[in-house]
């Protein structure tokens, strides 16, 4: 079946470390991926997304490539800030499954100034 | 443009009640899911809705139940509360596309409790 697999966290970076937050899936087809991320006590907000193989999705400063080979999106950035603490939820969804989105256990993110 | 949102924000319950939660979609958007997110882990699809009809159903009890309006609002009915429904209930909008693409866009959530 479908599945998503995360980096287990925390991680905890120093302010202006760079992140990796590694992501990869199991999936029949050819989904599309996703990258939401949670502050403390709220709701999921999109971060990004890349709908094939070698796209590359970018927000914020934070980048994921779709990496079909390698069955992997993990999420990346240059250069950390303390207001990116949060955690951070890889999803995938398969073109034309009625609207299910399966998300990796998520990652907590710490930065420390 | 308006998000999508929530209420309420928070909820207390006892074991057997029935709890109506509600969901108003972002302008636009014509697809409504429900998911259910346990503390400490990533959110669990409960089913979606699309021209007032369920569009896909995961792995959840019949006691899971909703409904999309047409103006395209929702509600997610829970009966007979167990407590490990406790959780935060997250709604996502959506407009579906013809080729079944979409993005999903989420509310703040509905924290219940059941004690």
């Amino acid at each position: 079946g479908n599945s998503v697999t995360q980096m287990e966290g925390p991680v905890t970076l120093s302010e202006e470390a760079f992140l990796t937050i590694n992501c990869t899936y199991t999936a029949t087809g050819y989904p599309s991926l996703f990258w939401y991320v949670q502050y403390p006590g709220e709701g999921l907000q999109l971060l990004l997304k890349a709908t094939k193989a070698d796209d590359k999705g970018s927000n914020k400063g934070f980048e994921a490539t779709y990496r079909k080979e390698t069955t992997s999106f993990h999420l990346e950035k240059g250069s950390v800030q303390v207001s990116d603490s949060a955690v951070y939820f890889c999803a995938l969804k398969n073109t034309g499954n009625t609207g299910k989105l399966i998300f990796g256990q998520g990652t907590t993110l710490q930065v420390k100034p | 443009e308006t998000g999508v949102t929530q209420s309420p924000t928070h909820l207390i319950k006892t074991r057997g009640q029935q709890v109506t939660l509600r969901c108003s979609s972002q302008s636009g958007h014509n697809t409504v899911s429900w998911y259910q997110q346990a503390l400490g882990q990533g959110p669990q699809f409960i089913f979606q809705y699309y021209r007032e009809e369920e569009n896909g159903r995961g792995n959840f009890p019949p006691r899971f139940s909703g409904l999309q309006f047409p103006n395209y609002s929702s509600e997610l009915n829970v009966n007979a509360l167990e407590l490990d429904d406790s959780a935060l209930y997250l709604c996502a909008s959506s407009r579906l596309g013809l080729a079944g693409e979409e993005t999903q866009y989420f509310g703040p959530g509905t924290r219940l409790l059941v004690l």
